[in-house]
């Protein structure tokens, strides 16, 4: 069965690094998705990003953040400079077609950031 | 604003007994889709089940049913025949559709422990 793959599965990194999350979604796959969770808390909505754009994205998900699909496979979220706020897992997911399909999504395992 | 609320932090279950998992949600939308997700400890998202909401029919998948009530914008997840593998964090979800992309909005979560 297709996964969604995401690297690495636990990143520790210092306030005020950047670091890159990445993600390679299914591949016949047109939407792509990032989510975060804070430990303990729910799964918080990002971005969304459809033909080489944001085509959503949520409050958090501001000037410190960045998403690129750089190659035709890689799916990256970008955060520039670190808060220990941001320690937090983080999921991709991808969807083979936005509106009202209801395919729901496929996640990556996600990854843990850890910011010391 | 869409809205999803899980009423239980913490349920438990005898081992091949039955439990129900609550959930409402608050939407003016008439077409809509909803999800059950699990979240074991390793932390990934699995899709349980989910549900059209044109649909009248509660959506079935092996032991695990829904309980849809449109118009009280509820929808329950029964667990028949638990199994000490079904202790997971459970997730409601509600599907929403804007610019084309398809952005979930999660409830809190109910904890589920299974006990032998």
């Amino acid at each position: 069965e297709p996964e969604v793959t995401q690297t690495p599965s636990h990143q520790v990194t210092q306030m005020g690094q950047e670091v890159i999350l990445r993600c390679v979604p299914i591949s016949n796959h047109l939407y792509f998705y990032w989510y975060r969770q804070i430990l303990g808390q729910k799964v918080e909505f990002l971005v969304s990003f459809y033909n080489n754009e944001i085509s959503e994205k949520s409050e958090i998900f501001d000037d410190q953040f960045s998403v690129e699909r750089p190659d035709g496979s890689n799916f990256t979220l970008k955060i520039r400079s670190t808060k220990l706020e941001d320690s937090a897992m983080y999921f991709c997911a991808s969807s083979e077609a936005g509106g009202r399909i209801g395919y729901g999504y496929t996640f990556g395992s996600g990854t843990r950031l850890t910011v010391v | 604003a869409q809205t999803v609320t899980q009423s239980q932090p913490e349920m438990s279950v005898q081992e091949a007994e039955t439990v129900t998992l609550s959930c409402t949600y608050d939407t003016s939308e008439s077409d809509y889709y909803l999800f059950w997700y699990k979240q074991p400890p390793s932390r990934q998202m699995i899709l349980v089940i989910r549900q059209e909401a044109y649909k009248q029919q509660n959506a079935t998948e092996n032991r695990f049913s829904v309980n849809f009530q449109k118009a009280a914008k509820s929808f329950s997840l029964k667990i028949s025949d638990s199994q000490l593998g079904d202790a997971a964090m459970y997730f409601c979800a509600y599907s929403l559709t804007q610019g084309g992309s398809e952005k979930l909005v999660f409830g809190k979560g109910t904890k589920l422990t299974v006990n032998p």
